[in-house]
């Protein structure tokens, strides 16, 4: 069955610090992997995603995140957090042929001046 | 995504109530889909729509009812409202094309529906 674990359900750093934020799938075909980020009162904005070539995927606001087969991992980055990231962080994934996309269960990022 | 809109944005209502929370888009995307989110729970899909004609049940559709009426509009009702659907409703929509195929989904800004 395929599944999402999101095992930081809250993360706290400082702003200007480096992020890193886990995702670990489980899913029996070819993964297609995305990142979302839910701003209070807003929806879920794409944040970047993986289909498939350069493990390494670059997307808005500077956020980057690296897919790793072996450890079946698509773990977000970011080099220096802006207070503006503070935001509920999703990581989802679909494959070809799925009807739909599964969720993680989310992890909230508080930034503190 | 301001392609995506969702009516009403908060809604607060009773038991025993019929509720409904209509989605509209912009984008032309045939497909269509309406999830909950509830705290430490992510996104959890009730129904989504793959064309007018074709609706199916998603993790948790009991309780919940679509209605496609055209490929722009896709709503959701609560026949009869309880407290444990208090809850954050999105509705998102995905292209046919390229972007269905890997899923990539665009979501509206939700509906804060509680039942009191």
């Amino acid at each position: 069955a395929q599944s999402v674990t999101q095992p930081d359900i809250h993360i706290t750093v400082s702003e200007g610090a480096s992020l890193e934020l886990r995702c670990n799938y489980s899913y029996g075909a070819t993964p297609y992997l995305f990142w979302y980020v839910q701003s209070p009162g807003q929806g879920l904005q794409l944040l970047l995603k993986y289909f498939s070539g350069d493990t390494l995927v670059q997307g808005i606001k500077g956020f980057e995140a690296e897919f790793k087969r072996s450890q079946s991992s698509f773990n977000l980055r970011k080099p220096s957090v802006h207070w503006s990231d503070a935001a509920e962080y999703f990581c989802a994934v679909g494959a070809t042929g799925a009807n739909n996309l599964f969720f993680g269960t989310g992890t909230r990022l508080t930034v503190i001046p | 995504d301001a392609d995506v809109t969702q009516t009403p944005r908060n809604r607060i209502t009773k038991t025993g109530k019929r509720i409904m929370l209509e989605c509209s888009q912009t984008k032309g995307h045939d497909r269509m889909y309406w999830y909950r989110q509830d705290p430490g729970l992510g996104l959890r899909l009730i129904y989504y729509s793959f064309d007018v004609k074709d609706i199916n049940k998603g993790e948790i559709s009991d309780g919940y009812s679509v209605s496609r009426q055209a490929q722009a509009k896709f709503s959701l009702s609560l026949e009869s409202a309880i407290p444990n659907q208090t809850a954050l409703y999105f509705c998102a929509t995905s292209d046919v094309a390229g972007g269905s195929y890997y899923n990539e989904q665009f979501f509206g800004p939700g509906t804060r529906l509680t039942v009191l």
